[in-house]
């Protein structure tokens, strides 16, 4: 089946640590993007990127990082500048951009702090 | 900026009634608005997608509208169950960016 995969399922972080979050698609999308959710909040993008190589900022990207070195993979880390890293964050694609087709969620990553 | 607006943030309805829930967004230049459900701790499922030339999309017991004029959609549940209670977003697409609403908290009592 396709679809996408997050892990770890439950994270901790340590002050001034940095954490990598997992996320791989077998879906052959192009676009993937990073979102984070706080209880009661919408989802807010971190970062996306629409095809291997680039990257683009979202709303909230300050204290995050990724890369996109295959198609299949978009990793997010969580860096010690990051003050309130305490979240659920999900991963996300679609085909090309997301004109007509929804986006394909992960079960998401809940990062706590130790 | 568009601002996409759910109401109510919580609903808690008796098994079998019909329902709607709304969405409202303030630009009205989109190219998609799509419903999705997440169920507690689990990531998001897409429910409907409207093109921005549609008015509705129907799957079973779902029906979701559009009007773009009014900034407004509707996800109209028919006879409820027990196993539509989750929160369920809405949210809008332009410049492939999609923005979400905070959504609304569905609770169907048995």
């Amino acid at each position: 089946d396709g679809g996408i995969t997050q892990s770890p399922k439950y994270l901790f972080r340590k002050e001034g640590q940095n954490v990598t979050l997992s996320c791989e698609q077998n879906l052959n999308h192009d676009a993937m993007y990073w979102y984070r959710q706080d209880p009661g909040q919408g989802l807010r993008l971190i970062y996306y990127s629409q095809i291997v190589n680039d990257f683009q900022k979202g709303d909230i990207a300050e204290g995050y990082s990724v890369s996109r070195e295959k198609k299949e993979s978009f990793p997010l880390t969580v860096t010690s500048a990051q003050k309130n890293p305490t979240a659920f964050y999900l991963c996300a694609s679609s085909p090309y951009g997301t004109g007509n087709q929804p986006q394909h969620f992960g079960d998401g990553t809940r990062l706590s702090i130790l | 900026k568009q601002e996409v607006t759910q109401i109510p943030a919580a609903l808690s309805v008796p098994e079998g009634e019909n329902l709607v829930l709304n969405c409202s967004f303030t630009d009205s230049a989109i190219y998609n608005l799509q419903w999705f459900r997440q169920d507690p701790g689990k990531g998001l499922t897409s429910l409907l997608l409207i093109q921005s030339s549609q008015r509705e999309q129907t799957s079973g017991r779902l029906n979701a509208s559009l009007d773009k004029s009014s900034g407004r959609s509707t996800l109209y549940i028919a006879a409820s169950q027990p196993g539509d209670s989750a929160t369920y977003l809405c949210a809008v697409d332009r410049d492939d960016k999609i923005i979400f609403g905070k959504g609304t908290r569905l609770h169907i009592l048995p």
